[in-house]
């Protein structure tokens, strides 16, 4: 079945270590984003990536660090350089370009930093 | 930035009741996406919408994109214990070559039995 997958769906981290989240999809999608989504709020862009070797900062990059060196992978490396990890953080896909490209999401991973 | 100011934040209902929720902005979106969020689980797209003025069904949900193209209303027709959840609104624009979205705050669905 094509979906995204993400992995793993929760995870635990001591302060001031790294931490990277797999988002993984086989839609064929050419677009891939990370959101972090915070208790009663809506989901905030952290970056995105267009093709493959080629992404940008969204709304909230600090912190965070991404790779696409896959059309299929787009992991998210939270470094301890974030103040705030502790959130859900869910990837999504789109085929680009055009008008109807809406975004899908996968599962989600619960980061909790100790 | 952008903002979606979606309303109302939560809603207790009964069962069998219809459901009214809309999001409104200050800046004009070339698609509106409603998503249904279970607990724990990452967004379930609903309904798109890409035409000013359009109205879209999908069962018991319908969806209307605003003329102005600054807002939209999603309605749930005769609630269902599986309505239940936190239903986002997402409005897509164009920014620096990509396709963005700009999500609301989300309106949590209880519904009593």
């Amino acid at each position: 079945d094509g979906g995204i997958t993400q992995s793993p769906k929760y995870l635990f981290r001591k302060e001031g270590q790294n931490v990277t989240l797999s988002c993984e999809q086989n839609l064929n999608h050419d677009a891939m984003y990370w959101y972090r989504q915070d208790p009663g709020q809506g989901l905030r862009l952290i970056y995105y990536s267009q093709i493959v070797n080629d992404f940008q900062k969204g709304d909230i990059a600090e912190g965070y660090s991404v790779s696409r060196e896959k059309k299929e992978s787009f992991p998210l490396t939270v470094t301890s350089a974030q103040k705030n990890p502790t959130a859900f953080y869910l990837c999504a896909s789109s085929k680009i370009p055009g008008t109807y490209n809406e975004q899908f999401f996968g599962p989600g991973t619960r980061l909790t930093v100790l | 930035g952008q903002q979606l100011n979606q309303s109302p934040q939560s809603m207790f209902i009964q069962e069998g009741e219809d459901v009214s929720m809309n999001c409104t902005s200050s800046s004009i979106f070339n698609t509106w996406l409603w998503y249904k969020q279970d607990p724990g689980e990452g967004p379930v797209l609903l309904i798109a919408l890409y035409k000013a003025g359009e109205l879209t069904s999908n069962g018991r949900l319908t969806a209307q994109f605003g003329i102005t193209r600054k807002d939209s209303f999603l309605n749930i027709s005769a609630s269902i214990p599986s309505d239940v959840g936190i239903y986002f609104c997402a409005g897509q624009l164009r920014e620096q070559g990509a396709q963005k979205l700009v999500f609301g705050q989300g309106t949590r669905l209880t519904i009593n039995p």
